[in-house]
């Protein structure tokens, strides 16, 4: 059973660019959470989606944003890039909730 | 007060001694509660959940909540040195449909 792919692996943007992160979860779990971690703060939550509905985001500002597709493939977008944006963006993907399966990541690099 | 709090560590062991790691949620509300590990450059991987006061034993660990108290431990018995990781306690807000992590506590076992 394929795990949780996300994509790209590795990306550097400058300030005041934008950026979408794809993430395709285990088949058949129809939630996908998105989280930023970083080493100062941890990990953060970002947003959960279900049936392509997001049902909580957290305490980040609005250039933050995400949608989930009917197939349960999830994206997120951050515009106008700062270098605090700098991260390993993570998803995971759940059938049951709290049991989270991660991808691998996505580490953005803001210059 | 952070939502899920955890001591950073880090919390150094020798081989075949127990480690317990602990933490503590400030949420009432919160149903489920789990115990990942992170191995440096890699993700969150679950390794234990529990949803009931009490002991739950898997293997060599063993999680204990005790929801009056608010608290959440993981005790890892005859650690081996593969066992040094961060591990991050975490939090399930049912109705909230998030899950909410602590920073960590780093453990090294010294063979």
């Amino acid at each position: 059973k394929a795990g949780v792919t996300q994509t790209p692996r590795y990306l550097i943007k400058t300030r005041g660019q934008q950026v979408t992160l794809s993430c395709s979860p285990i088949s058949g779990h129809r939630s996908v959470s998105w989280y930023q971690q970083t080493p100062g703060q941890g990990l953060q939550f970002l947003f959960e989606y279900f049936s392509e509905t997001q049902r909580n985001k957290g305490n980040f500002p609005g250039r933050f944003s995400g949608r989930q597709f009917s197939n349960s493939r999830s994206e997120m977008n951050v515009s106008t890039l700062e270098l605090g944006d700098s991260a390993l963006y993570l998803c995971a993907s759940s059938l049951n909730p709290g049991e989270l399966f991660f991808g691998e990541g996505s580490r953005l690099t803001v210059l | 007060q952070k939502e899920v709090e955890q001591n950073s560590g880090p919390l150094s062991v020798p081989e075949g001694a127990i480690a317990s790691l602990n933490c503590t949620y400030s949420d009432r509300g919160s149903q489920s509660f789990f115990w990942y590990r992170q191995y440096s450059g890699k993700s969150p991987e679950l390794i234990m959940f529990i949803y009931s006061n009490g002991d739950k034993e898997d293997g060599r660990f063993t999680a204990q909540l005790n929801k009056a108290s608010q608290y959440v431990s993981l005790l890892i018995r005859d650690s081996q040195p593969s066992d040094s990781a961060t591990y991050l306690c975490a939090v399930h807000l049912t109705g909230g449909f998030k899950t909410i992590f602590g920073a960590g506590t780093r453990l090294f076992v010294k063979a």
